[in-house]
């Protein structure tokens, strides 16, 4: 069965960077795109960047370019999302989402999710 | 304000029929784009409810249906249960932004 779990909650202060953990299991890393997912309280899910199964490329959403890297270590299976300059507006539970297979398009629909990680920005 | 609108929210008896609705415009949900819908109970992380306009995922009960027309798309769920409480969004890719976007979601209450 496939597995997706993320580290634990996180604390920030304006202007810190936080790193979000996500660990697969049940399948093939390399065989498929991650993708990252944001949900502010109250709000629906936005879209924030996919890394490619070889973990050599990225793509940003727009709103996040400058700010967020995505990046791959096949050898634990753990992929890792970073956000830097974080602001109260970043405060949201963030989520990893298993995309599509390799050959088969970056975007398409999320299955499975990770459990979320609550990151909490205050001063 | 989201990319995609639905309702904030519908309510039905258990045992209903309600339907989401999802409407984009010509630079996602009509221009082809495939659109896509979650489950998000309570507490918990979303979950495919159907994938590429109407296709279930092996484990989701046949009550649960989608179609695309023109710039919109609409959930449909059948023999409404206590269960089927918690929120649903659709999403699709919009070529103008060239980036996955989601619908605002909609509350679902069984009444």
């Amino acid at each position: 069965q496939v597995h997706l779990v993320q580290s634990g909650a996180e604390v920030k202060k304006p202007g810190a960077s936080v790193k979000v953990s996500c660990n697969s299991s049940g399948y093939t890393l390399t065989t498929y795109y991650m993708h990252w997912v944001r949900q502010a309280p109250g709000q629906g899910p936005e879209w924030m960047g996919v890394i490619n199964p070889s973990g050599s490329i990225t793509t940003y959403s727009q709103k996040f370019q400058g700010r967020i890297t995505l990046t791959r270590d096949t050898s634990t299976s753990t992929d890792y999302m970073e956000l830097s300059s974080l602001r109260s507006e970043d405060t949201a539970m963030y989520y990893c989402a298993r995309g599509s297979r390799r050959g088969a398009g970056i975007y398409n629909w999320f299955d499975p999710w990770g459990q979320g990680t609550l990151v909490t920005v205050s001063s | 304000q989201s990319v995609l609108t639905q309702p904030p929210s519908v309510s039905g008896a258990p045992g209903q029929r309600v339907t989401i609705s999802c409407t984009g415009s010509s630079s996602n949900i009509g221009a082809a784009e495939d659109v896509h819908w979650y489950q998000q109970l309570p507490g918990t992380a979303p979950k495919l409810l159907i994938y590429n306009n109407n296709n279930r995922p092996s484990a989701v009960p046949d009550r649960f249906s989608a179609s695309r027309s023109g710039t919109s798309a609409s959930l449909a769920i059948t023999g409404l249960q206590a269960e089927d409480e918690g929120d649903y969004y659709c999403q699709s890719f919009d070529r103008s932004l060239s980036d996955l976007v989601f619908g605002g979601g909609t509350k679902l209450t069984v009444l």
